[in-house]
């Protein structure tokens, strides 16, 4: 069974802050995609990396995925109260189930 | 374009009810898959479909059952409501890229089994 170690649980920082969000598994993956789940909603595609090494930028968001292809890490550079969220990490292995594997995910408080 | 819906929004049940949750996607895709979603267990499929008239059973599938009669719609039925299945509940479809099969996810339904 895959599975997806997200880090920290829980984060509650002030506005302005940078913060970082790590996603790890031992298991290599084909892709790796981050979501972000507000209350009461479901959630919604942030980025998709595919390539060991890869670095995608989001406007204050930056992405990467570990060469490896095992891990890969959010950063959010002076955050925002609108950042407040859940943010899940998700890999694909492959196959054609389509199938992701999602972490428990990382709820992010950010206070005005 | 709606993207994927889902009705209702809203359902209180009594144990040993039964129920039906719709799922509608209007992106053409050939994937959908149901979740549940609980506090500190993160989402976990339930059954999945790789299109119409395919279902699949995910990682738990007790007490559920699918059916994926259209391409655009996809039934979740619980046969005889339990405590346990007191949950949020979010459908999801897929387009087939190979290399990143990015998920739309539906607003969710949150049911509660008294």
């Amino acid at each position: 069974t895959q599975l997806l170690e997200q880090s920290p649980q829980f984060l509650s920082i002030q506005e302005g802050e940078n913060l970082t969000v790590y996603c790890n598994s031992s298991s290599v993956f084909s892709s790796l995609q981050w979501y972000r789940q507000e209350p009461g909603e479901g959630p919604v595609l942030l980025v998709t990396v595919v390539t060991g090494g890869e670095v995608k930028k989001l406007k204050r968001l930056t992405f990467q995925f570990g060469d490896a292809r095992k891990d890969s890490s959010l950063h959010i550079t002076a955050a925002q109260p609108g950042d407040t969220g859940l943010y899940l990490c998700a890999g694909y292995s492959g196959g054609s189930n389509y199938k992701l594997t999602f972490g428990k995910g990382t709820l992010l408080t950010v206070n005005p | 374009n709606a993207g994927v819906t889902q009705t209702p929004k809203f359902r209180v049940l009594k144990t040993g009810q039964s129920m039906t949750l719709l799922c509608a996607q209007d992106m053409n895709h050939e994937y959908m898959y149901w979740y549940r979603q609980d506090p500190g267990m993160g989402l976990r499929l339930i059954h999945y479909s790789v299109g119409e008239g395919t279902t699949a059973k995910g990682e738990v599938p007790d007490g559920y059952n699918v059916s994926r009669l259209k391409k655009q719609n996809f039934l979740l039925g619980l046969e005889s409501a339990a405590p346990s299945q007191t949950s949020v509940y979010f459908c999801a479809s897929s387009s087939l890229d190979r290399n990143s099969p990015e998920q739309y996810f539906g607003p969710g339904t949150r049911l509660t089994v008294t």
